[in-house]
């Protein structure tokens, strides 16, 4: 059974920063690409950033402007993600995903349970 | 860079057929693929590749598309189909993955 459980959330003031992780199991990590998809109170759903599994590639939408980094560990089956700059739009539950690809076929079978950022003075 | 397109809302009865569609697909080269999203949960995968089901998906649950469509149609509707829905792409060109903006199904 996957497992993604998401962590380090909480109050952060705007221009602040915060690295919130997601620990993975049941999945062949090292070989999974991995995303951040974040959700605003009562909005959609906003993909954030993927980062193969070997971490050398990774992408990010045009929102996140140098101001996130994602990364991975995967001697410890965890993904990062590190915001900076935050700013009251960037408050959200950020989920992690694994990701799925069969040629053009890309889709996030499987999902954390998310962590709330909130960016607030 | 896409735009995949929903309509905000849509209501039906419990037992009629409910059809929710994905605008911008297009014309069938990047696959859509549709979740379902209940209040305080994950979202979670109901249709992928236009009209494949992931194995624990009921019957009812199933995907077409024409021309720069895509829809998500739910028969028999019930009482716990009342959710949230985005449909969702891959562009290969930007490697970025697009949602659209969601349909709140209303089981009236």
């Amino acid at each position: 059974e996957v497992q993604l459980v998401e962590s380090g959330g909480g109050l952060v003031h705007p221009g602040g920063s915060r690295r919130i992780s997601c620990a993975a199991a049941g999945i062949p990590f090292s070989s999974d690409t991995m995303a951040w998809v974040r959700q605003a109170p009562g909005k959609g759903l906003e993909w954030v950033s993927s980062i193969s599994g070997t971490g050398m590639n990774t992408y990010y939408a045009d929102f996140v402007r140098g101001r996130f980094t994602v990364s991975r560990d995967n001697s410890k089956n965890t993904l990062f993600l590190q915001m900076t700059s935050l700013r009251g739009e960037d408050t959200a539950i950020y989920y992690c995903a694994k990701e799925e690809r069969n040629w053009n076929v890309l889709t996030m079978p499987d999902w954390g349970q998310g962590t709330l950022v909130t960016v607030s003075s | 860079s896409y735009v995949l397109t929903q309509s905000p809302s849509v209501s039906v009865a419990p037992g009629q057929t409910a059809s929710i569609t994905c605008g911008g697909a297009n014309n069938g080269y990047n696959s859509i693929h549709w979740y379902q999203q209940k209040p305080g949960q994950a979202p979670l995968l109901v249709v992928y590749d236009y009209l494949e089901r992931p194995s624990g998906i009921p019957e009812r649950f199933s995907g077409s598309y024409s021309g720069n469509t895509a829809t998500l149609t739910i028969g028999r509707v019930e009482v716990g189909d009342e959710a949230d829905y985005y449909c969702q792409m891959w562009d290969s060109t930007t490697n970025h993955r697009i949602f659209g903006g969601g349909t709140k199904l209303t089981v009236l």
